[in-house]
């Protein structure tokens, strides 16, 4: 198994600013993705945190406002920039154990106001 | 492209009773499948992994079965109780190095 510890937990930001979400895992792990799960809906890709290299977005997200880092293969941080009331979800790290499971952190809630 | 569903989208249940959960998928080939429980506000909680050549898979009251051929798993729930509340959402893997595909859950209440 995998234990994934997120920070912060949950936050409240002004429109136009940016929070960095962090991820940090037990474990050495490959695979390492970001999920956004808007309110009464099912789970959004955003991206594959690669490491040592540029992350890997879904269709409908760009660098530019979500941009992400992997320094290892245990961290990585999701920034969620210049912030809109639409960008207010539950921002979710996961990743991949050995065996093919995927497990997440227990979520970022962010609320723009 | 690979694409899941489930039914029903809420459940709701009086305590003790036995329920069955479904997640269909539209290509028989996957990797593996995977059901979880979500708590409002929180993250995903691994109920159960069933791999690509298995039928099913057990864990307490939970049994979560497999059936490639037909494009279709269940998640049977015995005795259920009212802690089992919460939006159980089943995932499949199309290969290994893919991403998962969400359904979008089945929303269960069991009431005391």
């Amino acid at each position: 198994s995998a234990v994934i510890s997120q920070k912060p937990s949950r936050d409240i930001c002004q429109r136009g600013t940016s929070l960095t979400i962090q991820c940090q895992v037990d474990s050495q792990v490959t695979m390492m993705f970001w999920y956004r799960q808007q309110p009464g809906q099912s789970l959004t890709l955003i991206a594959t945190a690669n490491q040592g290299s540029e992350a890997t977005y879904e269709s409908g997200f760009v660098i530019d406002k979500f941009p992400i880092s992997r320094p290892n293969l245990t961290f990585s941080t999701l920034t969620v920039s210049n912030m809109s009331p639409e960008d207010s979800s539950i921002y979710l790290c996961s990743v991949i154990a050995a065996n093919g499971e995927l497990f997440f952190g227990e979520g970022s809630r962010l609320t723009v106001l | 492209k690979q694409e899941v569903t489930q039914i029903p989208a809420a459940l709701s249940v009086p305590e003790g009773e036995n329920l069955v959960l479904n997640c269909s998928f539209t290509d028989s080939a996957i990797y593996n499948l995977q059901w979880f429980r979500q708590d409002p506000g929180k993250g995903l909680t691994s109920l159960l992994l069933i791999q690509s050549s298995q039928r099913e898979q057990t864990s307490g009251r939970l049994n979560a079965s497999l059936d490639k051929s037909s494009g279709r798993s269940t998640l049977y729930i015995a005795a259920s109780q009212p802690g089992d509340s919460a939006t159980y959402l089943c995932a499949v893997r199309p290969q290994e190095g893919q991403n998962f595909v969400f359904g979008p859950g089945t929303r269960l209440s069991v009431l005391p």
